[in-house]
């Protein structure tokens, strides 16, 4: 069964700091993707990144960036220079393409607050 | 577009009434979910219809039923509502016929509380 985990359940920070979210999952497909969504104070949930398991190259988009290790099944997210508008709980998620049909597995999210 | 929109925004029931929540998108998806979230659980599936005319059980169906009236709009009924059912339900939608590869996005959800 797959499974993902965020070990942080909350994180606190002070303005300008950098931060990483660490996400660790399991799956026994070979082919699969992994996502991150922010759910700000609103309430909705925002799409961020998406990527499948066989593009290991780092993103980057702004002052976000993604590291995929495939060796250690982690896709942790870290924020440059944090700002109080990055203040939101973040989940990771896991979407396997063979065995558990239509469905993204998250993990519990981290709240990560950002003082000014 | 106005992407996915959920009504109501709001709800409180007793136990034992019975409501559905309603979820529409404009973006021409095939696929359409419907998730809750309870605190310290991060969101969990309860039924998918991955394309029209069709629909399926996710990992926590019992108690609710779907209906995929049709490519825009997919439904969620409580017949008898409990309080274990108090959760924020989120309606989302994504692209393709194969929805196991595709981003899913997500509408602004419905805060529901059973007394």
């Amino acid at each position: 069964a797959q499974k993902v985990t965020q070990a942080q359940t909350e994180i606190s920070v002070v303005e300008k700091e950098d931060v990483t979210l660490d996400c660790v999952y399991e799956t026994r497909d070979t082919t699969y993707y992994l996502f991150w969504y922010k759910q700000p104070p609103s309430g909705e949930l925002v799409f961020l990144i998406r990527r499948n398991s066989f593009d290991e190259q780092n993103e980057i988009s702004g002052r976000y960036s993604w590291n995929f290790q495939k060796s250690t099944s982690s896709f942790n997210f870290t924020i440059t220079a944090s700002q109080v508008v990055d203040s939101a709980v973040y989940f990771c998620a896991l979407s396997e393409t063979e065995t558990s049909g239509s469905r993204l597995t998250f993990g519990e999210g981290t709240q990560l607050t950002v003082n000014p | 577009n106005a992407g996915v929109t959920q009504t109501p925004k709001f709800q409180v029931l007793k136990t034992g009434q019975s409501m559905t929540l309603q979820c529409a998108q404009d973006m021409n998806h095939n696929s359409m979910y419907w998730y809750r979230q309870d605190p310290g659980m991060g969101l969990r599936l309860i039924y998918y219809s991955a394309s029209e005319g069709t629909t399926d059980k996710g990992e926590v169906p019992n108690g609710y039923n779907v209906s995929r009236l049709n490519k825009r709009e997919f439904s969620l009924r409580l017949e008898s509502a409990a309080p274990s059912q108090t959760s924020v339900y989120f309606c989302a939608s994504s692209e393709a016929i194969s929805p196991r590869t595709d981003t899913q996005y997500f509408g602004p959800g419905t805060r529901l509380t059973v007394l």
